[in-house]
């Protein structure tokens, strides 16, 4: 069975420009979580699917964060316009139902703004 | 609010010593727990969890914590390092709201010398 996988591992891009991050959870998976860790810090919460709905996205940083999951699948986080704050790794990580139920994490997406 | 706090950022043993990577949670209600671990150029994996059935959980490669309510805590050990342990180490707690959003702490980095 496929674990989840995140593309791109890396990525740079200059100050200003777009990042789109992918995540593809295991499949079965109805939820689906975005977590960033920046510079070393503690991993935080981003934002929550279940199936194609934003159940919660408390920890969204601001309006130039956009997460889609079309059809429940996929799901990508966009960066626009990046700024060097957003720099970090991204992870994707997707669960089965109920609580308490192991998190899968993917392997992290290295954003570098420069 | 809600916090995982993981007392160390760097800890290091010899081969063969008591591994002890420190958590403490802070919530009114007990969570579920968890120990992830992320070895070099990869994504987390899950060691352990605690979901309110036996007070001390056993994970992979011979780690162990122990639920300690009346302290907040949920330490993880093990008996031996080995230098295949090297790598970070998170604890992280449920957020109240009866899904799975994770409150992690800020990692320990485990090294283990000769």
């Amino acid at each position: 069975e496929a674990g989840v996988t995140q593309f791109p591992s890396h990525s740079v891009i200059e100050k200003g420009q777009t990042v789109t991050l992918r995540c593809d959870p295991i499949s079965g998976h109805d939820n689906l979580y975005w977590y960033r860790r920046v510079m070393g810090k503690e991993i935080k919460f981003l934002l929550h699917f279940v199936k194609e709905s934003k159940q919660d996205e408390s920890g969204m940083p601001n309006n130039r964060f956009l997460a889609e999951r079309t059809g429940g699948t996929y799901s990508t986080l966009k960066v626009q316009p990046a700024e060097l704050e957003d720099s970090g790794v991204y992870f994707c990580a997707s669960s089965q139902q109920g609580f308490g139920t192991e998190a899968f994490f993917g392997q992290g997406t290295r954003l570098t703004v420069v | 609010a809600q916090s995982v706090t993981q007392l160390g950022s760097h800890v290091s043993v010899s081969e063969g010593a008591l591994v002890l990577l420190r958590c403490n949670y802070s919530s009114s209600v007990p969570p579920y727990l968890f120990w992830y671990v992320q070895y070099p150029n990869q994504g987390l994996q899950l060691l352990l969890k605690y979901t309110s059935a036996a007070t001390l959980v056993k994970g992979i490669n011979g780690f162990e914590a122990e639920f300690k309510k009346s302290e907040t805590s949920f330490h993880l050990t093990k008996p031996s390092a080995h230098m295949s342990d090297a790598a970070e180490y998170f604890c992280a707690a449920t957020a109240s709201g009866g899904y799975n959003k994770l409150i992690f702490g800020a990692g320990t980095r485990l090294a283990v010398h000769p």
